[in-house]
């Protein structure tokens, strides 16, 4: 009866290196979105991916950033070169089909030296 | 521009006390409105939510109240108790953009026993 999982739960990079973060959803669920969180502030939509489909990235920066839901394994967001800028907690968050009641994951907290 | 404000930032309420955090949000089509509550270090965790067709939600301790006309509602916390201390975020869900919710920015509720 596992939650929605992330790994790894902290990460450093040091900039211009690449970061791939990792989602696992709740069983059954077949629906993640991707949320950053700065320091002090509130959680920012990023993505929204079903099985082997993005269905929304508006929030996500035009470069760099990527995401992906494969039809087997976690959601993968990869960011690449990262940047100082890059540093906040990035929370996956799952939902059975599309249903307004998403349950969040741990979260990563991503540190770029 | 931001779609769904919150106050106040910061919120210091003495154990036994009512806590209250508003939001106002500005795009009509929203229908859901979820609190989620965040313990530091944690993901974000559903505490309550409400749909435009009721005025109130009552769950246990919390509550929501809700003002259409105004595009307004508020997380009530009645007894407040130092095991409340965390962050508290409201967000809206727009079944006509559905997966994306867009959060306010927290409020940081302080319990003094």
């Amino acid at each position: 009866n596992a939650g929605v999982m992330q790994n790894p739960r902290h990460l450093v990079r040091r900039r211009g290196q690449e970061a791939r973060l990792r989602c696992s959803p709740m069983k059954g669920h077949s629906h993640v979105y991707w949320y950053r969180q700065l320091p002090e502030e509130g959680l920012k939509f990023m993505v929204y991916l079903q099985k082997e489909n993005i269905i929304d990235e508006s929030g996500m920066p035009k470069e760099r950033f990527s995401a992906e839901f494969p039809k087997e394994g976690p959601s993968i967001l990869r960011i690449q070169q990262v940047v100082r800028g890059d540093s906040a907690a990035y929370f996956c968050a799952s939902s059975f089909l599309n249903q307004e009641t998403q349950y969040f994951g741990p979260g990563t907290r991503l540190l770029v030296l | 521009q931001q779609q769904v404000k919150q106050s106040p930032q910061s919120l210091i309420v003495q154990k036994g006390g009512i806590s209250i955090i508003n939001c106002a949000y500005e795009n009509t089509a929203f229908d859901y409105f979820p609190w989620y509550q965040q313990f530091p270090g944690k993901g974000p965790a559903l505490l309550i939510a409400i749909r435009p067709d009721v005025s109130e939600k009552k769950e246990g301790r919390f509550t929501i109240s809700f003002n259409k006309s105004a595009k307004q509602f508020s997380l009530h916390i009645m007894d407040s108790q130092p095991g409340d201390s965390a962050t508290y975020f409201c967000a809206a869900w727009d079944n006509t953009n559905a997966g994306k919710s867009t959060f306010g920015d927290g409020t940081t509720l302080t319990v003094k026993p």
